[in-house]
């Protein structure tokens, strides 16, 4: 099955800066990465998606970039906000029609620092 | 509010007990996904339904075991519990196998094993 690491477990940024989070995955086959915020005491939600068929997604402070050939995919925040502060999860997919089960990573705790 | 609700949101039991965590999708979604989170580690996938059928199966122990009813809302059933399956469960659902690969989380049903 689909294996997905990812690093820094913790990271922690001064308020303004920007906070990059780095994900692997083992199946080539995976065509959906998706990033989820989980803030304390809630589920998680999705924030940002990309699919294998474009190598960069922006949606305002968040983007995303997928290196197909090096299986790896990156979360970028620029002009991190205190609300910023969560935890996030990578995810990896293959989205077949039936089968749209999601691989997680172990997490990154962000701390933004005011 | 994403739209799914799960309860118990905590629950205490002894060691070798039963429980039944449960799982009202979003209105409308056909999907249901069962996920665990234990303490440091991310979202491990334990099961799908959808439209009342098992569609896919992550690393569910054989002392669980889940179903989805006519109206859609989910069950995961826990038996013979040790003190590792204290974990926060969080059930997803989705509208159907296509589309979008967005899953809505509930706010997760803490267990804790004693």
């Amino acid at each position: 099955g689909e294996n997905v690491e990812q690093h820094p477990s913790t990271l922690s940024v001064q308020e303004g800066d920007s906070a990059v989070i780095k994900c692997t995955y083992s199946d080539s086959a995976s065509n959906y990465f998706p990033w989820y915020k989980q803030e304390l005491g809630k589920g998680p939600q999705l924030i940002i998606d990309i699919r294998s068929n474009v190598g960069e997604k922006k949606d305002q402070r968040i983007a995303v970039t997928l290196n197909k050939t090096a299986k790896h995919f990156s979360l970028h925040i620029t002009e991190t906000q205190p609300e910023d502060s969560a935890v996030y999860f990578c995810a990896a997919s293959l989205s077949r029609s039936n089968d749209y089960k999601l691989s997680f990573g172990a997490g990154t705790t962000v701390t933004v620092r005011a | 509010d994403s739209g799914v609700t799960q309860t118990p949101k905590h629950l205490i039991t002894a060691t070798g007990q039963r429980v039944t965590l449960r799982c009202s999708p979003r209105s409308g979604d056909l999907s249901v996904y069962w996920y665990q989170q234990s303490l440091d580690q991310g979202l491990q996938f334990l099961i799908q339904y959808y439209n009342g059928e098992e569609r896919a199966k992550g690393n569910i122990l054989e002392r669980f075991s889940a179903q989805q009813f006519p109206d859609l809302h989910s069950e995961l059933n826990l038996s013979s519990l040790e003190l590792g399956d204290s974990a926060l469960y969080f059930c997803a659902s989705r509208w159907g196998d296509r589309g979008t690969g967005e899953l809505f989380f509930g706010e997760g049903s803490r267990l804790t094993v004693l």
